[in-house]
């Protein structure tokens, strides 16, 4: 079975700096996708950024980007100059291939971020 | 385009009541979740609905825990009866059933249940 860990349950970053939120996982698929979801506070979770597995390149969102270590089996989540609004919890998930899969979603990072 | 929408927002029950939560998928999503959000963890998967047969529950707690999606699009989650322990957030999704951006869920904001 997959699994998803994430070591950080807590981070704390400063407006404007940069944050690494880590994420490892475990499968013996090939076949896959990864994700970061993001959930603010009693508000909908939604898609920070996603990566597919046979993609050797780190997928960026504007802010966001992914350092995704296959054979490390690790996928983390950097967040430059960061802003009020990244605060949250963040989620990484794990989904295999094939449209019907369903996410399998690490504990989470709390993220706060201040002025 | 409308999001994934959920009712009710929050809801108070004591243990042994029964309560029902809503699903309204976005449109055309065939494929339906309901997942269990216990406070401090990620979300787990309880059920989820390819159109409107169960493509997999192996996670729901079939003694006190029922979900059907009727017509292939609204679905509703029941728990009869309630223990202290189903204390959660349920969180409804939805996604595409092939490529879809990628295999992408859409989540509901979630129904807040707590059990006195």
């Amino acid at each position: 079975a997959q699994t998803v860990t994430q070591s950080q349950p807590e981070m704390s970053v400063q407006e404007a700096e940069t944050v690494t939120l880590s994420c490892t996982y475990d499968t013996s698929e090939s076949d896959y996708y990864l994700f970061w979801y993001k959930q603010p506070p009693s508000r909908q979770m939604i898609l920070v950024i996603r990566q597919e597995a046979y993609k050797q390149q780190n997928a960026t969102e504007n802010r966001f980007s992914v350092n995704f270590q296959k054979a490390a089996k690790s996928f983390s989540l950097k967040i430059s100059d960061s802003q009020l609004g990244d605060a949250a919890m963040y989620f990484c998930a794990y989904r295999s291939g094939g449209s019907q899969g369903n996410l399998i979603f690490g504990k989470g990072t709390k993220l706060s971020v201040k002025p | 385009e409308a999001g994934v929408a959920q009712s009710p927002r929050y809801k108070i029950i004591e243990k042994r009541q029964s309560v029902a939560f809503w699903c309204n998928p976005i449109s055309g999503h065939a494929t339906l979740y309901w997942y269990q959000q216990i406070l401090g963890q990620g979300p787990k998967l309880l059920i989820q609905f390819q159109n409107n047969g169960v493509v997999d529950d192996s996670q729901l707690p079939k003694d006190r825990f029922s979900a059907e999606r009727l017509k292939g699009v609204d679905s509703t989650l029941k728990i009869q009866p309630a223990k202290l322990e189903d204390s959660a957030v349920y969180l409804c999704a939805s996604s595409l059933v092939w490529g879809g951006l990628g295999g992408e869920l859409f989540f509901g904001e979630g129904s807040r249940l707590t059990v006195l």
